[in-house]
């Protein structure tokens, strides 16, 4: 199936540190979302984005949404240990309106 | 609000028998949910798209007679790995969409399906 371009694969950093990741898509999309999600366990939302050029904040964490509605990037300032995870951006667009997951993002936070 | 539960968390079958998953949406109601199967250290693929009152749609590759989706209502959606084999253990994850919310998307917990 159809994935969407995520980088980088993995981050290993410093407590206290602020962490970017991005997706990338070749397809327009109408709708940007971020998950994180914790080992065994299923995805939670973090941030929905709904408008190209849309910057969005949840506490910490700040996402937005490419002008060109083909990338998005997540940054989480000031990480703690619990942000330790996996973190998936996922796009819906297009004919089918499909969610389509990024290749995700492995976070580790050495306290 | 938007919770989504699974049931079983976890099952251990032996292969050639058939495994049901529920998935139900505990606070509101989703005409439409979602399948997806996820392999260790890798991203979620969609399975099949689950319609209440009508057929699922299956993903390219998806083998329709072999897991068996049921939109019984709108909270509950099922579905069965029937005549399962070792290759379908993996993480099965469901996910439903609100009526009241057409861009959002809420997850399940998970299944562990482990076939012996």
């Amino acid at each position: 199936g159809q994935q969407l371009n995520q980088s980088p694969q993995s981050m290993f950093i410093q407590e206290g540190e602020d962490v970017s990741m991005n997706c990338t898509s070749s397809s327009i999309f109408n709708t940007w979302l971020w998950y994180k999600q914790d080992p065994g366990e299923g995805p939670v939302l973090l941030i929905a984005l709904y408008k190209a050029g849309e910057l969005t904040s949840n506490g910490r964490l700040t996402a937005q949404f490419g002008i060109t509605r083909k990338d998005s990037f997540l940054n989480i300032s000031a990480s703690i240990p619990s942000d330790v995870g996996i973190y998936f951006c996922a796009g819906r667009g297009g004919a089918t309106n499909k969610l389509i997951f990024g290749t995700g993002t492995l976070l580790a936070v050495q306290p | 609000g938007a919770v989504v539960s699974q049931h079983p968390s976890w099952v251990i079958c032996k292969s050639g028998t058939s495994v049901k998953i529920e998935c139900r949406s505990l606070d509101f109601q989703a005409t439409t949910m979602f399948w997806y199967r996820q392999f260790p250290k890798q991203s979620l693929m969609l399975m099949a798209t689950s319609n209440e009152g009508s057929k699922a749609t299956y993903e390219q590759g998806v083998e329709k007679d072999k897991f068996l989706i049921n939109h019984a209502s709108l909270t509950l959606s099922t579905l069965t790995v029937t005549s399962a084999h070792p290759e379908d253990s993996s993480f099965y994850i469901c996910s439903a969409r609100p009526d009241t919310s057409y861009n959002e998307q809420f997850f399940g917990p998970g299944t562990r399906l482990t076939v012996l």
